[in-house]
């Protein structure tokens, strides 16, 4: 079955350090992917997409992501994390030929001062 | 501005009592979703429309209806069959499959 996981629950990392959220996946073949952020209580936005070509996605918030084929990952990386980036974050992945998307459980990231 | 409106942010309702999530987008956006968050979890698809006068069921459409008369709205509907009803509700769009989803604020519904 199409899946998508995140192993880590949650993530705490001080200011001014360096980030890398974890997402895999598990499809027949490379699926579209999105990292997604959600503060509390709100809906989610769309942080960046990878449907083909350059490995190495851009995105908004200082926030990129590298897609490896061979490790079936899409992790999502910031080099300087800055408190307001404490949120949860979804990985999702989408086969892009009708079916729909599938989120990982999400990870919540903590800011420390 | 374009974008995504749910509306109430906050809905409260008795057991027994239908109650229906509204959901506008300006987006010009054929597809539209429901998602269901429980804390701690991640988004469980509800219903979803890809096209006008259409739609089909997701993983957890038990409880619940839709209905799509118009390109722009996509109520939902929490029926007192749902057993569980209390949540987070976001309803989301895209231009088509295959293409991102833009999220709306979300309702969340308690249910006492």
């Amino acid at each position: 079955a199409q899946s998508v996981t995140q192993p880590d629950i949650h993530i705490t990392v001080s200011e001014g350090a360096s980030l890398e959220l974890r997402c895999n996946y598990s499809y027949g073949a490379t699926p579209y992917l999105f990292w997604y952020v959600q503060s509390p209580g709100q809906g989610l936005q769309l942080l960046l997409k990878y449907f083909s070509g350059d490995t190495l996605v851009q995105g908004i918030k200082g926030f990129e992501a590298e897609f490896k084929r061979s490790q079936s990952s899409f992790n999502l990386r910031k080099p300087s994390v800055h408190w307001s980036d404490a949120a949860e974050y979804f990985c999702a992945a989408q086969k892009g030929n009708g079916q729909n998307f599938v989120f990982g459980p999400g990870t919540r990231l903590s800011v420390l001062p | 501005d374009g974008g995504i409106t749910q509306s109430p942010k906050y809905l409260f309702r008795k057991e027994g009592q239908n109650v229906t999530l509204s959901c506008e987008q300006n987006l010009n956006h054929d597809a539209m979703y429901w998602y269901r968050q429980d804390p701690g979890q991640g988004l469980r698809l509800i219903y979803y429309s890809q096209i006008v006068n259409d739609f089909q069921k997701g993983d957890i459409a038990e409880g619940y209806s839709v209905s799509r008369e118009k390109k722009e709205s996509f109520p939902l509907t929490v029926t007192s069959a749902q057993k569980n009803p209390t949540a987070f509700y976001l309803c989301a769009s895209s231009a088509g499959t295959g293409r991102e989803q833009y999220f709306g604020p979300g309702t969340r519904l308690t249910v006492t």
